[in-house]
């Protein structure tokens, strides 16, 4: 399997410019996650599916960003319009959720977001 | 919001010598994660235990849970320039995760 695959692994864009971030998860899996990294704050959950509804949303910084998933292989994360706090670098993750109740997610390489 | 917090923030080590990373949290779990990030790459799984398991091995790692003091601590036995990396603890409110904000590591030659 080829894991999770992210596009761009680097995007440098301008205030005010829109800003898609691309998931291809693991073939089967029925969680996706969107995380954010920095610095200062770590790690961030955004937002999850399951089964490709969006499950908890409470993560989402505001109303620039939003995230979709329109089919089991494919998810988007937009950010519109872009600021440079929001630069930092997102992850998305996928899982399989098993019957024990644990789960391991699988993470992508990350796309490293600049905004000037 | 992140739940686990790791302790310490950075250790630095020779190679062969051991690493011991803790991890506090708050609240009850299902069970705890350890994950290993390499720099400029995503991050990945390397161990979980359930809230009802103690100590869990595998390979050089060792991970202990303590659920009345909501505390764990990962063990890296004999250590390689290799694991040089950010090693991070995961609660799992399934099937979300809270991170910490990891642990770094440097192992020198």
């Amino acid at each position: 399997d080829a894991g999770v695959i992210q596009s761009p692994r680097h995007e440098v864009t301008e205030m005010g410019q829109e800003v898609t971030l691309r998931c291809k998860p693991i073939s089967g899996h029925d969680y996706l996650f969107w995380y954010r990294q920095t610095m200062m704050r770590g790690l961030e959950l955004l937002i999850y599916f399951n089964n490709n509804v969006p499950i908890d949303d409470s993560g989402m910084p505001e109303d620039r960003f939003s995230a979709k998933m329109p089919n089991a292989s494919f998810s988007t994360l937009k950010i519109q319009p872009s600021e440079p706090r929001d630069s930092a670098v997102y992850f998305c993750a996928s899982s399989l959720r098993s019957s024990g109740g644990a789960n391991t997610q699988y993470f992508g390489p990350g796309t490293r977001l600049t905004v000037l | 919001s992140q739940q686990g917090e790791e302790d310490p923030q950075a250790l630095s080590i020779q190679e062969g010598e051991n690493a011991t990373m803790n991890c506090s949290y708050k609240t009850s779990i299902n069970n705890l994660q350890w994950y290993r990030q390499n720099s400029g790459r995503g991050l990945v799984h390397l161990i979980l235990i359930r809230s009802n398991e103690r100590e869990k091995h595998s390979g050089r790692l060792r991970v202990t849970l303590d659920t009345s003091k909501k505390s764990s601590s990962l063990l890296i036995t004999a250590s390689r320039a290799a694991d040089t990396a950010s090693y991070f603890c995961a609660t799992a409110e399934v099937p979300a995760l809270n991170f910490g904000k990891g642990t770094s590591l440097l192992v020198t030659p």
